[in-house]
């Protein structure tokens, strides 16, 4: 299976730029997307095929890599993105997630 | 607008099955996949398989053939998952989504999720 690794945490304070990393154990091309899950949720789609705003997501978030390497931006950080972050590849028959990376917002 | 509902929680015992329900409203069922994903602390989001809503084809992550099936009633636009010889690993937060298929795979609605314990 494709193993995806992301930083466990960040903390950020409002206003700021952060970047969330992913990267893949072999290349996964474009097939990379991202999810956002507040605590008690579901998750929701962010971005997909690694650049693609998904509609109704604001334009702070933004994604971009290809390959094994990938990163989710947001650019200014609200205090509303306190969340917890995957990513998730569909290169591979068994689409594999990331652990996961939990935002704080200080 | 899309929704996702699904079942409530479920309390089972060791060795017994469950069934989930995933209810689909607000676009044409048949024109999208459903796909399953199971949620704990320890293993986070795991994938575990996608129904054809249209044919009800299903493809499993290895990882959970024999434990998931994976059913479709197009007449009222369900999707169903059926977790048997269960064992407390399997106790988890289950979510179906709405899977946008080939060739891309990727979830752009996701239900409530559906917590399943197993304890004795």
């Amino acid at each position: 299976d494709t193993v995806l690794t992301q930083s466990p945490a960040l903390a950020v304070s409002p206003g700021e730029r952060v970047t969330i990393s992913c990267r893949a154990s072999e290349s996964v091309s474009t097939l990379m997307h991202w999810y956002q899950q507040k605590p008690g949720q579901q998750p929701t789609l962010l971005i997909y095929l690694a650049s693609n705003l998904e509609s109704g997501v604001p334009a702070r978030f933004s994604g971009s890599g290809s390959g094994t390497d990938f990163t989710l931006t947001i650019d200014p950080v609200e205090a509303d993105d306190t969340a917890t972050y995957y990513c998730q590849q569909s290169w591979n028959d068994i689409f594999t997630f990331g652990s996961g990376t939990k935002l704080e917002i200080k | 607008q899309v929704q996702l509902q699904q079942s409530g929680a479920e309390l089972a015992k060791p060795g017994s099955s469950v069934k989930i329900s995933c209810k689909a409203s607000g676009y044409t069922f048949t024109s999208y996949y459903i796909s399953w994903i199971k949620q704990t602390t320890g293993q986070g989001l795991e994938y575990i398989g996608y129904i054809n809503t249209g044919s009800g084809g299903t493809n499993y992550n290895e990882k959970f053939k024999g434990k998931a099936t994976l059913t479709v009633d197009k007449s009222s636009s369900t999707a169903f998952m059926q977790l048997s010889s269960l064992t407390p690993d399997d106790s988890a937060v289950y979510y179906c989504a709405r899977d946008r298929g080939y060739p891309y795979w990727y979830f752009d609605f996701w239900g409530p999720g559906t917590m399943v314990t197993v304890s004795s």
